[in-house]
This record gives C-alpha cells, sequence and structure tokens, in this order.
C-alpha cells in the first residue's frame, strides 16, 4: 500500500474565501487524479496530472503535480457552497500495476 | 449511457449472514475495482481485475472476502461469514486503460453493508 496523506482533513470556510488541499506522499506516482465525492455517492474525476510540476486549471480549481511527482495540491478561489464535499487524491502507482491508491481525504464545507 | 451499477444499495444483515455485493461495469472498460469507505480508513483497495482476471486481491482483508468476475459485465463480492467489523460502504469502479495510464475510475453509487 502506497500512503497519500491529505491535509487538512476537515475545513469550513466562508463562501468567497480561498483555500488550499495537500497530498502528500513518499512515493513516486506515474499519474495523479483528484476526485470529489458528496454524500452518498460514488468519488467523481475532476482532473488527472501525468508530468511533474504540471499545472491544470477547471474553472476556479487549480491542480499542480509536485515535480517530483509525489505531491499534489488542489486550490479553490472563491469557495462556493457547491464546492462542499469530499475531496480525494488518488495517486496511480509507478511499479505496482494500474491500481489507484487513495489519499485519507479532505472534507470541505463552504458556508454561504 | 449507463453507469457503474451496484446491488444492492443498502444492505443490513446479522454477524455470521452471508452478504453478496453486486457489480455491473460500464461497458467495454476492462479494469473493475472493489473499494471499502470507512470514516477510519478511508477508501481502501480490496482487488482489481483486468479482463475479467484477478491482478491484485492483497488488499483483500481475509479470508472471509472473496471476489469474482465471471465475464465482462458482471462482478461479485462476497463475504462469509459477515462481522460487524465489516459495516461499510463498498465501491465498484470501472475504467480504461489510456495508454500507460488507467483512466478515470467510474464508480457506482455503492452498497451500505451494516452488520449487526
Amino acid at each position: 500500500t502506497q500512503l497519500l496523506e491529505q491535509s487538512p482533513q476537515f475545513l469550513s470556510i466562508q463562501e468567497g474565501e480561498n483555500l488550499t488541499v495537500y497530498c502528500n506522499s513518499s512515493s513516486v506516482f506515474s499519474s495523479l487524479q483528484w476526485y470529489r465525492q458528496e454524500p452518498g455517492e460514488g468519488p467523481v474525476l475532476l482532473v488527472t496530472v501525468v508530468t511533474g510540476g504540471e499545472v491544470k486549471k477547471l474553472k476556479r480549481l487549480t491542480f499542480q503535480f509536485g515535480d517530483a511527482r509525489k505531491d499534489s495540491s488542489l486550490h479553490i478561489t472563491a469557495a462556493q457552497p457547491g464546492d462542499t464535499g469530499l475531496y480525494l487524491c488518488a495517486g496511480e502507482g509507478e511499479n505496482t500495476g494500474n491500481q489507484f491508491y487513495f489519499g485519507t481525504g479532505t472534507s470541505l464545507t463552504v458556508i454561504p | 449511457d449507463a453507469g457503474v451499477i451496484q446491488s444492492p444499495r443498502h444492505e443490513v444483515t446479522e454477524m455470521g449472514q452471508e452478504v453478496t455485493l453486486r457489480c455491473k461495469p460500464i461497458s467495454g472498460h476492462d479494469y473493475l475495482f472493489w473499494y471499502r469507505q470507512t470514516m477510519m480508513r478511508g477508501l481502501e483497495l480490496l482487488i482489481y481485475f483486468n479482463n475479467n482476471v484477478p491482478i491484485d486481491d492483497s488488499g483483500m482483508p481475509e479470508d472471509r472476502f472473496s471476489a469474482k468476475m465471471p465475464n465482462a459485465s458482471f462482478s461479485t463480492l462476497k463475504i462469509q461469514p459477515s462481522e460487524p467489523r465489516d459495516s461499510a460502504v463498498y465501491f465498484c469502479a470501472s475504467s480504461l486503460l489510456l495508454g500507460l495510464h488507467t483512466g478515470e475510475l467510474f464508480f457506482g453509487e455503492g452498497s451500505r453493508l451494516t452488520v449487526l
């Protein structure tokens, strides 16, 4: 098992604030994905990053893959109540086949 | 298009009973994953299949758990006998291999298992 630690574990902010969620590991990943999960549903993919140092933007969300492909961050600008949910990072093992290991998750609540 | 379909959505059973969870992956996907989610341990990979063949079952907790994929459109996860500590939400996900990388994981809505 390749451990992916996310921080913070819980985050409660006011609408309009910015936030950053971190995903860290001592392992190298061939790719990394971010998912969002809402209560009673399965996780849904937000983005996939493959190249070290890669930055991807999805509207108000900015994702970055670390240069060494061991860590990643998710930055949300001007958070909205609709951003509320559980954010999960998932790393594809470099030498462990095509399987994804999920991080511990960050539960975000955006208060109107 | 239909997504990943899991059944049952909810299962409440008594300790010692057999539990069977079912999954129909998205047609054409060649990977199928079974995950378990709890508050304490998050989302854990139990087992995954490639083209119906089990590739890695190192995440299966113990011999009480077994999984099969008899064909490309159906998989089962069985717990026998069940124990209270097996209570969790069990997710099935399917994906395609895109080049060298596993593509997007498409998750079902999960099966919430409660063992009394």
